[in-house]
């Protein structure tokens, strides 16, 4: 059975504070992974989306890069403003797309 | 640019009562879905449309039923609400190639059942 796994749950950084968010993934033929940020009372907005191994995308202070069982979401010198929920998702090759819980980040001043 | 539009924001119903979630996109996209989000557990897919006038059964159908009359339209109806229910719901929608298309989210409707 597919699976999406988020670590961790929570968490929380000084600003400045550079750190990395893990999506790991047991899925049949990855077809796709996407990152997305959820500000509270908001919808999810798309970030990223990774395809093979070794990939990474970069926009701003953060940057995704894959593996074959994991992407992580790095978040160099966090201020503020990056608070947020980021959400991981992985669409396998029947098309079937499934989240992961989330990690709740909060960057204090 | 609205994007996907969800009304209503908020709403709380009693255990068996009926409502209609609605959701518009200006995007003129194909596909749209509608998903719950519960604390602790990724977004669920309910149901989803592959086009106007088509429908088809996600993750957990159970309880709720879709329309999709109109391309830019997609309903979500709950004929007997029930505490489970209580949820936070997302609509989204995606283009054609939805296999490489990211999902655009509106910003939900908070359901209560009491």
């Amino acid at each position: 059975e597919d699976q999406v796994t988020q670590s961790p749950e929570a968490l929380r950084l000084q600003e400045g504070e550079s750190s990395s968010l893990n999506c790991s993934y047991t899925v049949s033929g990855l077809r796709g992974l996407f990152w997305y940020r959820q500000d509270p009372g908001k919808g999810p907005e798309f970030l990223f989306t990774l395809y093979s191994a070794g990939e990474e995308k970069e926009k701003e202070r953060l940057k995704a890069t894959l593996t074959k069982k994991e992407s992580f979401l790095h978040i160099t010198a966090p201020k503020p403003e990056d608070s947020a929920t980021y959400l991981c998702a992985v669409r396998d090759s029947w098309g079937k797309l499934q989240f992961g819980a989330g990690t709740q980040v909060v960057v204090t001043p | 640019n609205a994007g996907v539009t969800q009304t209503p924001k908020f709403r709380v119903l009693k255990t068996g009562q009926s409502m209609t979630l609605l959701c518009a996109q200006d995007m003129n996209h194909e596909y749209m879905y509608w998903y719950r989000q519960d604390p602790g557990m990724g977004l669920r897919l309910i149901h989803y449309s592959v086009g106007e006038g088509t429908t088809a059964k996600g993750e957990v159908p159970d309880g709720y039923n879709v329309s999709r009359l109109k391309k830019q339209n997609f309903l979500l109806g709950l004929e007997s609400a029930a505490p489970s229910q209580t949820s936070v719901y997302f609509c989204a929608s995606s283009a054609r190639d939805a296999l490489n298309s990211p999902l655009h989210f509106g910003n939900g409707t908070r359901l209560t059942v009491t």
